[in-house]
């Protein structure tokens, strides 16, 4: 069916708030992917799931930042006390095992 | 360190003028790398990888060990490939574990 959702699209916040993004994989897929872009940059991984369980989260700059996939299905990346430097892209992507990485349309994060 | 390097920020060119987007990589072994393209208000997407050795829409990218190097090619560039492109470079522990560049914009004129 659809490709990957990313939700909200848009997002602005002022410092020291806490956010929340989701991103609905496509059905199947058993790879979830966050990257973050910040501006005039290529992505930078974030954080992998292979099903419910954080395969590597070696991406994650720092413990305000933590992502979850109870389901193995929908993921949400949670950022605590944002900061002006969280502003970025954030994007979802997913994947069979080992193959194409299929990514959202990001979700555009601003701090005020 | 792994590390791609896309040392253009904006290709300009012609319609029907040969385009070479330049790729280096910095990996110890044998590495798979993938270009991703990103059309104007569309998602990133994967154009070629190496190990598959295609054309797609025309474009091709040779792996070269000496030089490091993974450059993008098209003998006639088209208006429609205007766009924004990755190279990038699975980091160790994951195939979609990726590492990318910093992108090049083509912007190909009529």
């Amino acid at each position: 069916g659809a490709g990957v959702s990313q939700t909200p699209s848009n997002k602005v916040t002022e410092k020291g708030k806490y956010v929340e993004l989701r991103c609905d994989p496509i059905s199947g897929h058993t790879a979830l992917y966050w990257y973050r872009q910040s501006l005039g940059q290529g992505p930078e991984f974030l954080i992998y799931f292979q099903g419910t369980g954080a395969a590597d989260d070696s991406g994650l700059p720092n413990d305000r930042f933590f992502a979850v996939r109870p389901e193995g299905s929908v993921s949400t990346l949670k950022i605590q006390r944002t900061e002006r430097g969280d502003s970025a892209v954030y994007l979802c992507a997913s994947s069979s095992t080992t193959g194409e990485l299929f990514f959202g349309e990001g979700s555009r994060l601003t701090v005020l | 360190a792994q590390r791609v390097t896309q040392p253009e920020k904006l290709l300009s060119v012609f319609k029907g003028a040969p385009v070479e987007l330049k790729c280096n990589y910095s990996y110890s072994g044998s590495p798979e790398l993938f270009w991703y393209v990103q059309y104007s208000r569309q998602r990133l997407q994967l154009l070629l990888r190496h190990i598959s050795r295609e054309s797609i829409k025309g474009f091709t990218a040779d792996l070269n060990k000496g030089e490091t190097s993974f450059h993008l090619k098209k003998p006639f560039a088209q208006e429609e490939d205007s766009a924004m492109y990755y190279c990038a470079l699975p980091q160790r522990g994951g195939y979609n574990k990726l590492i990318f560049g910093a992108g090049t914009r083509l912007a190909v004129h009529p």
